[in-house]
């Protein structure tokens, strides 16, 4: 089975402070991905990765920046946390597919309140 | 652009009652769909898709999806509820056409199934 895991379930910051988010997958997958889900609204894709060091924007990506260095790990950063980016945070990957999209895999999430 | 929209926030159902959670779609070529579901603080588990062939797809847990092309839909089906179907439905597509920056899926904003004793 497909693993993702997501550093911490739970997370309290304070305003300004730079926060990690990180995401391992183990099973050798190209892309990953990081979501945001709000009552109402869904998920919505902050940034995802088809590659090591490589990224690409999503929907939302104001505020955030990530990182991949080696190919199981993905972290989001948030540079200066502000109260709207109170969320929680899904981090998924999947194979990469020619011609469409493959199934993705989520980790449990990390809720984070920014106070 | 691509877009899901999902009618219904909350659908509730009696136990052992067939159940339908909708999802309707829009975007450019033939779409692959998805039904993810999401039980308290856990995160999305994949249920199943549609990629081509059958319309009717069958997945996890004995839910199914039908494909209607000309309806653009692909609504979710059991034919009977139980209560630990209880959970957030997510429906989500993307076009079948790849190229770097798409490989991405777009979610609706999800539907509350309560199944009720």
């Amino acid at each position: 089975d497909v693993k993702v895991t997501q550093s911490s379930r739970y997370l309290v910051k304070r305003t300004g402070e730079k926060v990690f988010l990180e995401c391992v997958q183990d099973m050798d997958h190209e892309n990953m991905f990081w979501y945001r889900q709000d009552p109402g609204l869904g998920l919505r894709l902050i940034y995802f990765s088809y590659d090591v060091k490589m990224k690409e924007k999503g929907d939302i990506p104001e505020g955030y920046s990530v990182s991949r260095e080696k190919k199981e790990r993905f972290s989001l950063i948030l540079e200066s946390a502000s109260t709207n980016q109170t969320s929680m945070y899904l981090c998924a990957s999947s194979l990469f597919t020619a011609g469409g999209v493959d199934t993705q895999y989520f980790g449990p999430g990390t809720r984070l309140t920014v106070l | 652009a691509q877009s899901v929209a999902q009618p219904e926030d909350q659908v509730n159902v009696a136990e052992g009652n067939p159940l339908t959670v909708k999802c309707t779609y829009s975007v450019s070529g033939n779409p692959y769909l998805f039904w993810y579901v999401q039980y308290p603080n856990r995160g999305l588990q994949f249920l199943l898709k549609y990629i081509t062939g059958d319309n009717l797809v069958k997945g996890s847990y004995g839910f199914e999806a039908e494909f209607n092309k000309s309806q653009t839909s692909f609504h979710l089906k059991k034919p009977s509820a139980l209560v630990s179907d209880s959970a957030l439905y997510f429906c989500a597509v993307s076009p079948d056409i790849s190229n770097f920056g798409n490989e991405k899926l777009t979610f609706g904003t999800g539907t509350r199934l309560t199944i009720i004793p």
